[in-house]
């Protein structure tokens, strides 16, 4: 199986500061990542597919970058409303494997 | 819209069996692949099993290996997983979620139903 290691494993932040959050594959997996947002008590939503494409309906300010088995993902400017926990997921091969997450909160 | 509805989810004994349904709308189901993904409390996402859209092939963790079935049934738009010989690490709320597209730019769970709680006691 695919081993994916995501860090932070949380964070600190001031609302308008860029956030980065890294992910890193066992094995070269291409482009086949996707970032996933999860917020208490809900399903997560993904925010980012193919390392880089945005999601529709996703805002501008989360990117993503990377690939074969280097990632990460970038908001550009921290909102409160961006509080939640965020992991990176593979689907180059199965089982599909989940980094550990990062909880992102607001200083 | 795209809908996914999970059920079956309660407290069950150790080394019982349990069984978790999705009903799914607003699709045609059989083009997609199907998972089921768990979370344990407090703590991250596991991918648990997996199957392509037309049955013929699932995957599994290792840890659940022997002991859970995925399945589907094309003609009524659901699929489900078969729990036996549950054990306490098994406990968490189970989602089940649909591929995000039907090609290989997709195969990643796009669409998740609110997830069911999965409770096994000793």
């Amino acid at each position: 199986d695919i081993q994916m290691a995501q860090s932070p494993s949380s964070l600190s932040a001031s609302v308008g500061d860029r956030v980065t959050i890294t992910c890193r594959a066992s094995q070269d997996i291409n482009n086949y990542l996707v970032w996933f947002q999860q917020k208490p008590g809900k399903a997560p939503k993904s925010l980012i597919y193919g390392a880089s494409t945005l999601q529709s309906g996703v805002p501008s300010k989360f990117s993503g970058s990377g690939s074969e088995t280097h990632f990460t993902l970038t908001i550009s400017s921290l909102q409160p409303e961006d509080i939640a926990t965020y992991y990176c997921q593979q689907y180059k091969s199965y089982p599909l494997t989940f980094g550990g997450g990062t909880k992102v909160e607001i200083k | 819209q795209v809908r996914l509805v999970e059920s079956g989810g309660r407290v069950v004994q150790f080394g019982r069996s349990l069984r978790l349904s999705c009903a799914t709308s607003g699709f045609t189901f059989k083009n997609y692949g199907v998972h089921w993904v768990r979370q344990a409390p407090g703590k991250g996402l596991e991918g648990v099993a997996s199957i392509w859209h037309d049955g013929s092939t699932n995957f599994y963790i290792d840890s659940v290996k022997g002991r859970f079935i995925i399945s589907r049934d094309n003609s009524k738009n659901t699929f489900s997983l078969q729990m036996n010989s549950l054990r306490a690490e098994d406990t968490g709320i189970y989602y089940c979620a649909r591929d995000q597209s039907d090609d290989n730019t997709g195969y990643f769970p796009g669409f998740w139903g609110q997830g069911t709680l999965v409770t096994v006691s000793s």
